[in-house]
């Protein structure tokens, strides 16, 4: 069974302390991992696909990388419109299997 | 393209009564897919749908019905609501084409069952 863990479960950072958010995931034939954003009271909304190791993709003050393992999404220079629930998932067949997601806070 | 839409944003029911939780997407997507969001877990897959007419269960189907009668509606059945239903219920939706199928969400129904 996919299964995918998201550390920390809470991060609280000033604005402009870079970090970064870790995705662990174990799945047979990995086709995808996804990073989604969660605003409150809203549904995901997609940010990244990864498909190997070694890739890296940007948007904005976000970068995505991907290990055989993990992935990892940093935050460089945050500001407080970054603050929501970050959620990672990964696609081994047809369905995705999500993280329970890193609630980021970012205070001005 | 209003996207993925779902209604109604809110619900109350009380045990034992159902409701039809709706959804509907205007990207000619053909796949679809119903989650569950509990407080402190990932988002769980109740059912999804591959086309008009063809269904299958997800993680947790105990509870819910669906059907698929078009490309653009895909309404999820709650029969004798109970407590355990009181969730976030997303509706997503994605293309089949291509080696990874990137999903889009609808805002999502908050239901409490009392």
């Amino acid at each position: 069974e996919d299964q995918v863990t998201q550390s920390p479960e809470a991060l609280r950072l000033q604005e402009g302390e870079s970090s970064s958010l870790n995705c662990s995931y174990t799945v047979s034939g990995l086709r995808g991992l996804f990073w989604y954003r969660q605003d409150p009271g809203k549904g995901p909304e997609f940010l990244f696909t990864l498909y190997s190791a070694g890739e890296e993709k940007e948007k904005e003050r976000l970068k995505a990388t991907l290990t055989k393992k993990e992935s990892f999404l940093h935050i460089t220079a945050p500001k407080p419109e970054d603050s929501a629930t970050y959620l990672c998932a990964v696609q081994g067949d047809y369905k995705l299997s999500f993280g329970a997601g890193t609630t980021v806070t970012v205070r001005a | 393209n209003a996207g993925v839409t779902q209604t109604p944003k809110f619900r109350i029911l009380k045990i034992g009564q159902s409701m039809t939780l709706q959804c509907t997407q205007d990207m000619n997507h053909n796949y679809m897919y119903w989650y569950r969001q509990d407080p402190g877990m990932g988002l769980k897959l109740i059912y999804y749908s591959v086309g008009a007419g063809i269904t299958d269960k997800g993680e947790v189907p105990n509870g819910y019905n669906v059907s698929r009668s078009t490309t653009e509606d895909f309404p999820l059945r709650l029969e004798l609501a109970a407590p355990s239903q009181t969730s976030v219920y997303f509706c997503a939706s994605s293309y089949s084409w291509g080696q990874t199928y990137e999903q889009y969400f609808g805002p999502g129904t908050r239901l409490t069952v009392t």
